[in-house]
């Protein structure tokens, strides 16, 4: 079933650990984007991606880096992570263009000790 | 990024009654207003969109409508159920834009 795909869904790890949470999506979708957001608020883009080789900050300030090597495969990663971290981390994608909807991925929820 | 408003951030209501969310942008070039739900624990799902040119949609128990004059979109739940119960998000895309906008969500709590 095409959909879009989040690994691992619970992370605990300690500060000053690099991690990277994968994100991959099957529907064929040119535009793919990462979210935090705590639970039952707000959601705050911190990247996103045209396309293959487009990777692009959003308006959150993060620490964080993507990749987009794969149209399919978008991984964020942490490279030393702090208890300011701790959150859940939303994968999404769409087609091209400004009138479609977004898919979501069920997300990881990361807390850093 | 565009500005968008959303309200109000909860909502409690009686099974069966209607329930009305409401957000207003500030970009005048929107062309695209979608409409998500998240439960408990669970991923926003896309349960309605609205594109510029059209001012009302409906799908089942849910509406849509805008108003571009005015700036401003609402969600209209009619006979709700505790099944509805979740926080809605509401977002815009301006024509220019790179991703959607989203408001800020509004809890909506079904007691039955």
């Amino acid at each position: 079933e095409a959909d879009i795909y989040q690994t691992p869904r619970y992370l605990v790890i300690g500060t000053g650990k690099k991690i990277t949470l994968e994100c991959s999506q099957t529907m064929g979708h040119d535009k793919m984007y990462w979210y935090q957001q705590d639970p039952g608020m707000e959601l705050h883009l911190i990247h996103y991606s045209y396309g293959v080789n487009s990777t692009e900050k959003g308006d959150l300030s993060s620490e964080s880096t993507v990749s987009r090597i794969r149209t399919e495969h978008f991984p964020l990663t942490l490279e030393s992570a702090r208890p300011s971290h701790t959150s859940q981390y939303l994968c999404a994608s769409s087609e091209l263009g400004a009138n479609y909807g977004y898919t979501f991925g069920s997300g990881t929820r990361l807390t850093v000790v | 990024g565009e500005n968008v408003e959303q309200h109000p951030s909860t909502l409690s209501v009686q099974e069966g009654d209607s329930a009305v969310i409401k957000c207003t942008y500030s970009d005048s070039a929107s062309n695209y207003f979608p409409w998500y739900k998240q439960e408990l624990g669970k991923r926003p799902q896309l349960i309605i969109d609205i594109r510029s040119n059209v001012g009302e949609k409906k799908d089942q128990r849910i509406a849509v409508t805008l108003n571009k004059t005015a700036k401003h979109f609402s969600l209209h739940i009619t006979e709700t159920q505790p099944e509805d119960s979740a926080v809605y998000f509401c977002a815009t895309h301006p024509n220019s834009g790179y991703a959607l906008n989203f408001g800020k969500g509004t809890s909506l709590l079904v007691t039955p």
